[in-house]
């Protein structure tokens, strides 16, 4: 019955493919969110999806899609990998009341390793 | 152009001990804190939080201070424990909901 859950946890792949990421929340939260952590340990906000709608979208190159069929799912997906896309990907999801953003659930992580 | 700074990469303290951990920001319309706490291979956990018209809150062994004029936070933890080892995050928001994380203390509590 984990939270916010993410497939895969791990994932290796070559320069130039595509791949996606799975996110799914359970808490009934409305707003969910795409960090990137990179090689300095920054955790970077990618997107924010607010019922399913598009709030965030930090300067993020768009060959990363994110996708969100409903207010429980949360899906990126990369294209034409690149080495730099090497990272630790977080989903996290959290209530939002007004315009204030309540604390965020993480996921495990999803490790991409581009070769 | 990190907003949110944890100068100290690590940390250790021994068991009992206090353990002190620092966050500076410069965005000035941040106005809520909060603290997560990272195990390896799991995502980070929320410990605590303080909205900046609070100076102080505190919740168990976890204290997080906020300086706003010295745009500086922390977490104090007393008494540390060896369960405590692990990354802290500091993070801020404004009221557009974009929070901005640093890049993690990581504390290690010696028996």
């Amino acid at each position: 019955d984990t939270a916010v859950s993410q497939t895969p946890k791990y994932l290796v792949t070559q320069m130039g493919n595509d791949k996606s990421i799975k996110c799914e929340q359970n808490l009934g939260h409305d707003t969910m969110y795409w960090y990137k952590q990179d090689s300095k340990k920054f955790l970077k906000i990618m997107f924010s999806y607010n019922n399913k709608e598009l709030i965030i979208n930090e300067t993020v190159p768009n060959r990363f899609s994110p996708k969100s069929p409903d207010k429980a799912h949360l899906n990126l997906h990369i294209n034409s990998l690149e080495l730099g896309d090497s990272a630790v990907y977080f989903c996290a999801s959290s209530w939002t009341s007004g315009r204030r953003t309540g604390e965020l659930f993480f996921g495990e992580g999803s490790r991409l390793t581009v070769l | 152009d990190q907003q949110v700074k944890q100068n100290s990469p690590s940390l250790s303290v021994q068991e009992g001990r206090i353990s002190i951990l620092n966050c500076d920001y410069t965005n000035s319309m941040f106005d809520y804190f909060l603290w997560y706490k990272k195990y390896p291979a799991e995502g980070p956990t929320f410990l605590i939080s303080i909205s900046s018209i609070k100076d102080k809150n505190e919740d168990g062994r976890f204290t997080v201070f906020l300086n706003k004029s010295a745009k500086h936070l922390s977490l104090h933890i007393v008494p540390s424990q060896p369960g405590d080892s692990a990354v802290y995050f500091c993070a801020a928001s404004a009221h557009n909901n974009d929070m901005r994380f640093g890049a993690g203390t990581r504390l290690t509590v010696k028996p």
